[in-house]
């Protein structure tokens, strides 16, 4: 049974570029969420999914950012027009269902480098 | 003010010691988690308890919650150099339907000397 899958693993973007960070939930999990680490910093919620429907992106950046998971493929975080402040660790992480949403696996992490 | 802080930052000890670490956090809670991670990797899921539970063990790990101070123990015993990493406890909220937003502390850092 294959964990939380995120690729690439490392990125990176020049100033003014975009990046696309994708999320594939664990098998069985219809729940993603990302998060976001900045160095030397404990995760941050930018926003929680289900299939087609965003739940609560109350943690994302109101520009540039968004999220999206749709009926067939990986969840897909897109940062437009990306800026030195976006370097950082961005996790996904899946649940299985509504009551055990607190319970969340976690991928190995996309590390973002804006150069 | 941020939920879920772990103390102390930093924690380096010798194989076969014993390392506690500490979580306090400041608005009532549903569960709470610790995590692991490895340097640059994700995070592994060590163990939660439910804010009706004290104690809680699993292998070496043993976590305990007090609600009335806020605060969350987690005890490795017997460390291991695999042991080193950092540790983080995560939040859960209480009430409002939004348990999935773990609140995550700045982590301790934890050595085992070989």
């Amino acid at each position: 049974n294959a964990g939380v899958m995120q690729n690439p693993r490392h990125l990176v973007r020049r100033r003014g570029q975009e990046a696309r960070l994708r999320c594939s939930p664990m098998k069985g999990h219809s729940h993603v969420y990302w998060y976001r680490q900045l160095p030397e910093e404990g995760l941050k919620f930018m926003v929680y999914l289900q299939k087609e429907n965003i739940i609560d992106e109350s943690g994302m950046p109101k520009e540039r950012f968004s999220a999206e998971f749709p009926k067939e493929g990986p969840s897909i975080l897109r940062i437009q027009q990306v800026v030195r402040g976006d370097s950082a660790a961005y996790f996904c992480a899946s649940s299985p269902g509504w009551d055990r949403a607190y319970e969340q696996y976690f991928g190995p992490g996309t590390r973002l480098t804006v150069t | 003010s941020q939920q879920g802080e772990e103390d102390p930052q930093a924690l380096s000890i010798q194989e076969g010691e014993n390392a506690t670490m500490n979580c306090s956090y400041k608005t009532s809670i549903n569960n709470l988690q610790w995590y692991r991670q490895n340097s640059g990797r994700g995070l592994v899921h060590l163990i939660l308890i439910r804010s009706n539970e004290r104690e809680k063990h699993s292998g070496r790990l043993r976590v305990t919650l007090d609600t009335s101070k806020k605060s969350s123990s987690l005890l490795i015993t017997a460390s291991r150099a695999a042991d080193t990493a950092s540790y983080f406890c995560a939040t859960g909220p209480r009430g409002g339907g939004s348990n999935y937003k773990l609140t995550f502390g700045k982590g301790t850092l934890l050595t085992v000397n070989p």
